[in-house]
C-alpha cells in the first residue's frame, strides 16, 4: 500500500530552526509537495521537490533523497506565524496525490 | 495568479436537504479539479477526480449518488452533497491543476454544519 509518515506534533521556540521529516513509500514518485495550513485555512503551497537535494526558500528549504524516500522541511528564524500544520505529498505514478497525515508545529515565546 | 475561489465559505443546512459547492480557477483553465474532505484535527482526505467534461472519478468508499460533481467548464466545478446528514459536516476543500503546470492551487475551503 501507499504510506507517508510525519511526525503528529512537534514544538520550537520562535528565533529557532526546525527541521520536519517524511518517509514515503508509493508506487511510483513524481515528485513531493509541502504544504503549510492554518488552522481552519486550506492549505498553501510551499516547496515542490522532484530531484534529489535541497531546494530553497527564504525562510523554508525542503530536502529529497529518492533513494531512501525521505523528505524534510527546514524552518528557519522561527517566527510565532510559523505555528500550523505541515502537510508532506507526494505524487504517485497515476499524478494522484498521497497525503501525509500532517505535522502540527507550535511555536513557543 | 493562480487563484481558486469557493463559495460559500460557510454554509449551515438542514438534515435531509442538498447543499452545492462551487470551485472556480479565477485566472487560468483548470483541466483536473480535486474536492477534498477535512475533519478536524484530520489531514485531507481526496474525495474525487475531475476533468473536465467527463464523469468524476471517485475514491474508494466516497459515495458518488450522494456527493455530486459536476466540471462543467475549464473554470468551475460544482460539488452537491445531497441529502445532507450531520455526519457530512467538514471542511470541503476544491484544489485545481492546470495541464501546464504540476501544482495543485487550493481554494479557500467551505465548511458545512449540518444540523
Amino acid at each position: 500500500g501507499q504510506n507517508i509518515d510525519q511526525p503528529t506534533e512537534m514544538t520550537a521556540t520562535e528565533g529557532a530552526i526546525v527541521q520536519i521529516n517524511c518517509t514515503y513509500q508509493t508506487s511510483g514518485f513524481n515528485g513531493l509537495f509541502w504544504y503549510q495550513q492554518h488552522a481552519g485555512e486550506a492549505p498553501t503551497f510551499l516547496s515542490y521537490n522532484v530531484l534529489d537535494g535541497l531546494e530553497e526558500k527564504g525562510r523554508f528549504s525542503s530536502f529529497l533523497s529518492r533513494s531512501k524516500g525521505y523528505s524534510y522541511l527546514l524552518l528557519k528564524e522561527l517566527q510565532m506565524k510559523d505555528s500550523a500544520s505541515y502537510l508532506c505529498a507526494v505524487r504517485d505514478s497515476n499524478y494522484q496525490l498521497i497525503w501525509g497525515a500532517g505535522t502540527k508545529l507550535i511555536i513557543k515565546p | 495568479g493562480a487563484v481558486v475561489s469557493q463559495h460559500p465559505s460557510r454554509v449551515i443546512c438542514k438534515s435531509g436537504t442538498s447543499v452545492k459547492i462551487e470551485c472556480r480557477s479565477l485566472d487560468f483553465q483548470a483541466t483536473t479539479m480535486f474536492w477534498y474532505r477535512q475533519f478536524p484535527k484530520q489531514s485531507l482526505m481526496l474525495m474525487a477526480t475531475s476533468n473536465e467534461g467527463s464523469k468524476a472519478t471517485y475514491e474508494q468508499g466516497v459515495e458518488k449518488d450522494k456527493f455530486l460533481i459536476n466540471h462543467a467548464s475549464l473554470t468551475l466545478s460544482t460539488l452537491t452533497v445531497t441529502s445532507a446528514h450531520p455526519e457530512d459536516s467538514s471542511f470541503y476543500i476544491c484544489s485545481a491543476r492546470a495541464s501546464f503546470d504540476y501544482e495543485q492551487y487550493f481554494g479557500p475551503g467551505t465548511r458545512l454544519t449540518v444540523t
